[in-house]
């Protein structure tokens, strides 16, 4: 168990439609990560937020947005969803000091679009 | 040129095999590297940590970095069933905020 929570674990929803991910990152770690995973494909960074400031973005679409609030959890808002949204999403969180950590991930949120 | 590039298989290999894997990089200001493991449809899990040229031992598991070749390493020895999985390569830097990921190498190990 890496400590990252990830709700809810599948989502199953219809073109056109939004949806909001949520992650709780490991108890003290600052930094939260999103990314995305298609099949097959291999993980594409979204977007970071530290202590609940944007830090760095990848290539999130525009119909995508995220926030981390005050008690460091964080939710990846999807929206105008398309079949090619279908994806694994994952949540990481690392610590941050003095020097770079490692990132620990969630299970993820399993969404499709039908 | 990519930032990363690695070997995206699949590598099968029988129960008890050593396995090498392996990631190439381009940017010189990483200075942090990892392995992680991912089972099907799954987290990735963080495997080995180092931040130094040179082999880390973890078990049956050893990270070998080599900065002025811009190579990384990953050697199973006695390989189980249960090391089927993709592993990724991951890297940062000192001042960058996130982890540059490879794509992934799919093993399987047969018994």
């Amino acid at each position: 168990d890496s400590g990252v929570t990830q709700t809810p674990k599948h989502l199953i929803t219809a073109t056109g439609q939004r949806v909001t991910l949520r992650c709780s990152p490991r108890s003290g770690d600052l930094s939260v990560y999103w990314y995305q995973q298609s099949l097959d494909q291999g993980l594409q960074f979204l977007i970071q937020y530290y202590n609940g400031e944007e830090r760095a973005k990848g290539n999130i679409l525009e119909r995508f947005s995220a926030q981390q609030f005050p008690d460091l959890h964080s939710e990846l808002n999807l929206s105008s969803l398309e079949l090619g949204d279908s994806a694994l999403y994952f949540c990481a969180s690392s610590a941050q000091g003095g020097r770079p950590t490692e990132a620990f991930f969630g299970q993820g949120t399993r969404l499709t679009v039908v | 040129q990519k930032e990363v590039e690695q070997d995206p298989g699949p590598l099968s290999v029988p129960e008890g095999a050593i396995v090498s894997l392996n990631c190439t990089y381009s940017n010189s200001a990483f200075q942090y590297f990892m392995w992680y493991r991912q089972y099907s449809r799954k987290g990735p899990e963080l495997l080995m940590y180092t931040y130094s040229s040179g082999n880390k031992e973890d078990g049956r598991f050893t990270a070998q970095v080599d900065k002025s070749s811009k190579y990384i390493s990953l050697f199973i020895r006695d390989s189980q069933p249960s090391d089927s999985a993709t592993y990724l390569c991951a890297f940062r830097d000192n001042y960058g905020q996130n982890f540059v990921f490879g794509p992934g190498t799919r093993l399987s190990v047969l018994p």
